[in-house]
């Protein structure tokens, strides 16, 4: 099955600077890598996927990008701000398959 | 839209007491998910449901883990008995059936003492 890697599990940057969160998966079958942002005492939130027919995708400060070959895709936080603090998760899955396959998590602190 | 609805937020209860958390997924999608989250194994999924089938419960840790899915509004998360090696967050999610976002509640926070 599907297992997914995630580094690093803490990750502590200053205001303004990026921010990258890299995740490595074993099935080359799956086709669909979301990131989740979990905000302390919330459940986690989608804030941007990406599919395997594309390669890189972004979203004002945020930018997912995928290497099929490799099989690893990365989560760029651009100009941090205090409140992009959040743990943040990976995920992979193919589509005809119904449930995520999580990543650990990367807790991100942004100081001010 | 309310999006999805777990009770109780919080649960404290002692060890060998039956605990049952639930959960109504957003109106219209048709796949359950219940989750377990703790420090050291981070967001585990314990099992899922298709139109109110189960699909896949081989993350139920043991038989004292139940989940039933009577109607597409609704659907419950049963350990008894409890044990303090319970104590974690538990989540349910939901989505359109294919659709991959999954859409989380806010959690019953378990503690079984």
């Amino acid at each position: 099955g599907e297992n997914v890697e995630q580094h690093p599990s803490t990750l502590s940057v200053q205001e303004g600077d990026s921010a990258v969160i890299k995740c490595t998966y074993s099935d080359s079958a799956s086709n669909y890598f979301p990131w989740y942002k979990q905000e302390l005492g919330k459940g986690p939130q989608l804030i941007i996927d990406i599919r395997s027919n594309v390669g890189e995708k972004k979203d004002q400060r945020i930018a997912v990008t995928l290497n099929k070959t490799a099989k690893h895709f990365s989560l760029h936080i651009t100009e941090t701000q205090p409140e992009d603090s959040a743990v943040y998760f990976c995920a992979a899955t193919y589509k005809s398959q119904g449930n995520l396959i999580f990543g650990k998590g990367t807790k991100l602190s942004v100081k001010p | 839209d309310a999006g999805v609805i777990q009770s109780p937020r919080h649960e404290v209860t002692e060890m060998g007491q039956e605990v049952t958390l639930r959960c109504k997924p957003i109106s219209g999608h048709n796949s359950l998910f219940w989750y377990r989250q703790t420090m050291m194994r981070g967001l585990e999924l314990l099992i899922y449901f298709n139109n109110n089938v189960p699909i896949d419960d081989s993350g139920m840790p043991e038989d004292r883990f139940s989940a039933k899915m009577p109607n597409a509004s609704f659907s419950t998360l049963k350990i008894q008995p409890s044990e303090p090696r319970d104590s974690a967050v538990y989540f349910c999610a939901s989505d359109r059936q294919g659709g991959n976002i999954q859409y989380f509640g806010a959690g019953t926070r378990l503690s079984v003492l």
